[in-house]
């Protein structure tokens, strides 16, 4: 069976230190691949979105940025956190005729 | 482009009350449509979805969505809540390829002993 984990649940962070969230599938070859964004009483965000390795979409400018080094590793990062980035980050994975399956969140707060 | 509009930001109803969650969407081209629950600081869960035939999709929960293609939209009912059904809950829509879902903005239903 296919499952998506992300990593870590929380974390708290200093502006201006470096952020690494990762997530990985399994039981999947070739996912398509997403990040989102839910900010405290708004909806989600796309963020970034990858069809294969390597290849990375954005949606929105901004302070973050997403790899995809293997086939089902997709990469969250900031080289300077703001107190902006601060919010509900989802990982999911899309599957055609069924729609996304999602991980479980990291809740990043920026201090 | 798709978009996405849940008219409700929060709904309150007593339990064993009948509720309707509002979605309703645009877009250029035939779309699928999800609904997404979400418990506290947790990720996303399927609930249900329309991908073609039928109209009326049911969750096995008991919650129930029409996709109306006049209206173009897609509202999720439940004829009885209970107390455990209080979660926010997101309409999505996405184009055929996958590519891409656009979500709502949410709408929090709380139900009430």
């Amino acid at each position: 069976s296919q499952t998506i984990h992300q990593w870590p649940a929380t974390l708290v962070q200093p502006v201006g230190s470096p952020l690494s969230l990762e997530c990985t599938v399994e039981g999947t070859s070739n996912p398509n691949l997403y990040w989102y964004r839910q900010a405290a009483g708004r909806g989600l965000q796309l963020l970034f979105y990858s069809v294969g390795i390597g290849q990375i979409s954005s949606e929105v400018p901004q302070n973050l940025s997403a790899s995809r080094p293997q086939d089902r590793q997709f990469i969250l990062s900031s080289k300077k956190l703001l107190l902006s980035d601060s919010g509900f980050y989802l990982c999911a994975w899309g599957q055609l005729n069924y729609g996304y399956t999602f991980g479980s969140g990291t809740r990043l707060t920026v201090v | 482009a798709q978009s996405v509009t849940q008219l409700d930001s929060q709904v309150p109803v007593f339990e064993e009350a009948p509720v309707e969650l509002r979605c309703n969407y645009s877009s250029s081209v035939s779309v699928y449509l999800f609904w997404y629950v979400q418990y506290p600081n947790q990720g996303l869960q399927l609930l249900l979805k329309y991908l073609s035939g039928s109209t009326l999709v049911e969750s096995i929960n008991g919650f129930e969505a029409e996709f109306n293609k006049s209206q173009t939209s897609f509202h999720l009912r439940k004829p009885s809540v209970h107390i455990s059904d209080t979660a926010e809950y997101f309409c999505a829509v996405s184009g055929y390829n996958f590519n891409k879902f656009y979500f709502g903005s949410g709408t929090k239903l709380n139900v009430k002993p």
